[in-house]
């Protein structure tokens, strides 16, 4: 079973509205973790990271939370634009390596 | 850009043939990395290099054969591949290996098909 189990697999959404990704972990010891976009015929590239003291952290229009006791993390994408269609993927680094999901597709309609 | 450069962005090749993948970085980093994705599942690190010096290999097969000649430019070396190698060979680099907060920069991949 995989360390990093993100949900949902895939959703779509209208332009403009928001939606929230999840990411559960059974990694330990935990470092940090780190949300990724990976636009089609792209490589990931890293959106957010966060430590275990951190709760939320904004990046534009993207907030990660993290609850570290529950090992749990979200991403809230905030009035989506057709640019956030992209595969986003949760990693989450212990001391010496780092674990993948499999990623969430997402795909903005007009 | 990410900075990361690899080539060629799509290979087709039939089982008995010998390609090689390129990465290069221009970065200035000192770790390289080669991973495998296939279709939702999670990235599979294949091949770590910190320094030119290979640091892991997660038990790939011997038909894939990396080369790191400086911290700039790796390789994957193809030969013998099954359609199950079918996937998107990422690369990425860091400033080296170890380090917690440090963030790994990916190349766009290379879309390889085995026939």
């Amino acid at each position: 079973k995989n360390q990093v189990e993100q949900s949902p697999q895939s959703l779509i959404i209208l332009e403009g509205k928001n939606c929230t990704l999840q990411c559960n972990y059974t990694v330990s010891p935990f470092s940090n973790l780190r949300w990724y976009k990976q636009d089609t015929g792209r490589g990931p590239v890293s959106l957010t990271i966060m430590t275990f003291s951190e709760n939320t952290k904004s990046n534009g229009r993207y907030t990660a939370t993290l609850d570290a006791d529950t090992k749990q993390s979200s991403l809230h994408i905030t009035a989506s634009q057709l640019s956030d269609s992209a595969s986003y993927i949760c990693v989450v680094r212990n001391d010496y390596k780092l674990s993948f999901g499999a990623g969430t597709t997402v795909t903005v309609r007009a | 850009e990410t900075g990361v450069t690899q080539t060629p962005r799509h290979l087709v090749m039939g089982m008995t043939n010998k390609k090689s993948l390129k990465c290069e970085q221009h970065l200035g980093h000192n770790a390289m990395y080669w991973y495998k994705q296939s279709a939702k599942k999670p990235l599979e690190l294949m091949f770590v290099y910190n320094f030119k010096e290979q640091t892991e290999n997660n038990s790939v097969p011997s038909r894939f054969s990396p080369e790191c000649p400086n911290s700039s430019h790796l390789f994957l070396h193809l030969h013998t591949l099954q359609p199950e190698d079918s996937a998107l060979y990422l690369c990425a680099s860091s400033p080296q290996t170890g380090r917690i907060g440090d963030i790994q920069y990916f190349g766009a991949g290379t879309r390889l098909s085995v026939l």
